[in-house]
């Protein structure tokens, strides 16, 4: 079974330019989430998408969405982006039956912001 | 709001040894469970292992075993004959039922290196 695949896995943007993740699950899981890892703020949740809908959000301010399709692919996107967006940006996907089910998490997807 | 904290940012063990990596945590729900990931250096996010907050039996997973003191809000990971490949950043997380949604909030992690 293929786990979880991001795309690209680098990224380098220049400040005020937007840029969009791309997050295929495992195949059969529904629920996508996405994290960012950062070295001073460790690993923060953004949102959480559950058959095309967005269950939960973390706080992050309205630059950062996201959006899961029809075959539960996501893709989150940053619009206007800063220096500290700089971060790995992480995709888990789960079956989606509750707490206690594992998240498979992808290799992640390294911005760097200029 | 749930926090999860790691108190130890860096440990070594020597190859073999044993480890004990500690996890405190804040909750009011009733329903919920812990994990521990490890990260390696290839940046993926692994399960090590999994405790349901109403299961008193701390689990176990091969060298692998947690100390789950609910009273406490302690969760503690303890590795036996470590190995090189138990290298990487561990990180403590929680989810928790009343989220409505699937999400795990995780503590800061703690680098654990391996020395031969």
């Amino acid at each position: 079974k293929a786990g979880v695949t991001q795309t690209p896995r680098y990224l380098i943007k220049t400040r005020g330019q937007q840029v969009t993740l791309s997050c295929s699950p495992i195949s059969g899981h529904r629920s996508v989430s996405w994290y960012q890892q950062t070295p001073g703020q460790g690993l923060q949740f953004l949102f959480e998408y559950f058959s095309e809908t967005q269950r939960n959000k973390g706080n992050f301010p309205g630059r950062f969405s996201g959006r899961q399709f029809s075959n539960s692919r996501s893709e989150m996107n940053v619009s206007t982006l800063e220096l500290g967006d700089s971060a790995l940006y992480l995709c888990a996907s789960s079956p989606g039956t509750g707490p206690g089910t594992e998240a498979f998490f992808g290799q992640g997807t390294r911005l760097t912001v200029v | 709001a749930q926090t999860v904290t790691q108190s130890q940012p860096e440990m070594s063990v020597q190859e073999a040894e044993t480890v004990t990596l500690s996890c405190t945590y804040d909750t009011s729900e009733n329903n919920y469970y812990l994990f521990w990931y490890k990260q390696p250096p290839s940046r993926q996010m692994i399960l090590v292992i999994r405790q349901e907050a109403y299961k008193q039996q701390n689990a176990t997973e091969n060298r692998f075993s947690v100390n789950f003191q609910k009273a406490a809000k302690s969760f503690s990971l303890k590795i036996s004959d470590s190995q090189l490949g138990d290298t990487a950043m561990y990180f403590c997380a929680l989810a928790y039922s009343g989220a409505g949604s699937y999400q795990l909030t995780f503590g800061k992690g703690t680098k654990l290196s391996v020395i031969p």
